[in-house]
């Protein structure tokens, strides 16, 4: 199966919370990461999480981490246009081969 | 302004013509990783580096070759490029490869 797994398609009314879900199989995972890419760009490091925390908050956002099921996820409170974007959720094992990333998930506002 | 850099933005050659895509970042970073990113297959890393002279295969690197001669910089090659390789290409640089990865603009290479 895949390391990092995620929906590929959220769409949301403009106002809302996205709640944006990820799951990872290696359990040796120490950090864990939420990148965003609009259209034509690079990614974007929104925010990370150290394994030995639960959640972390910045303004707007919100990473939960259930570390006994391996689920990571990404609230974004307020949704709006500019949110539009692909998430994707990476895993760092803590080795220095970089990043596992999801396949990201495509958040789609609605008016 | 601290950044990763690649060029070209946009390439298209022909099959077994060899090229490079270059990779440059100014913030003194130990890490450096190339991947690839292809429609319904998400990032796949192909080649990374923990520093100077030392690098490492990814996920996908067949076809691929890379140098680090100097920290800054971290050259992809295609010796011989074939249709395939026609991706979205992505290099990106850590100062602690745990911290996030800082990624540059991406290379959209056309391989006919």
């Amino acid at each position: 199966g895949e390391d990092v797994e995620q929906s590929l398609f959220l769409s949301v009314r403009e106002g809302d919370s996205s709640v944006i879900n990820c799951t990872y199989t290696d359990s040796s995972s120490t950090y864990l990461y939420w990148y965003k890419q609009e259209p034509g760009a690079g990614l974007q490091l929104l925010t990370y999480i150290f394994s030995n925390m639960d959640m972390k908050q910045d303004q707007r956002l919100t990473v939960l981490l259930n570390k006994k099921d391996k689920h990571l996820s990404l609230r974004i409170a307020d949704t709006q246009t500019g949110d539009s974007a692909i998430y994707f959720c990476a895993e760092n094992r803590g080795g220095a081969d970089g990043l596992t990333f999801g396949k990201g998930t495509h958040l789609i506002i609605q008016p | 302004e601290a950044q990763v850099t690649q060029n070209p933005r946009y390439l298209i050659t022909v099959t077994g013509k060899k090229l490079t895509v270059t990779c440059s970042q100014n913030m003194n970073h130990e890490y450096m990783s190339w991947y690839r990113q292809d429609p319904g297959l998400g990032l796949r890393q192909i080649y990374y580096s923990m520093n100077v002279e030392v690098t490492d295969k990814g996920d996908v690197p067949e076809g691929y070759k890379v140098s680090r001669k100097e920290k800054r910089n971290f050259p992809l090659i295609l010796e011989s490029p074939s249709p395939n390789q026609t991706s979205l290409y992505f290099c990106a640089s850590s100062l602690t490869g745990v911290q996030g990865y800082t990624f540059g603009s991406g290379t959209r290479l056309t391989v006919v």
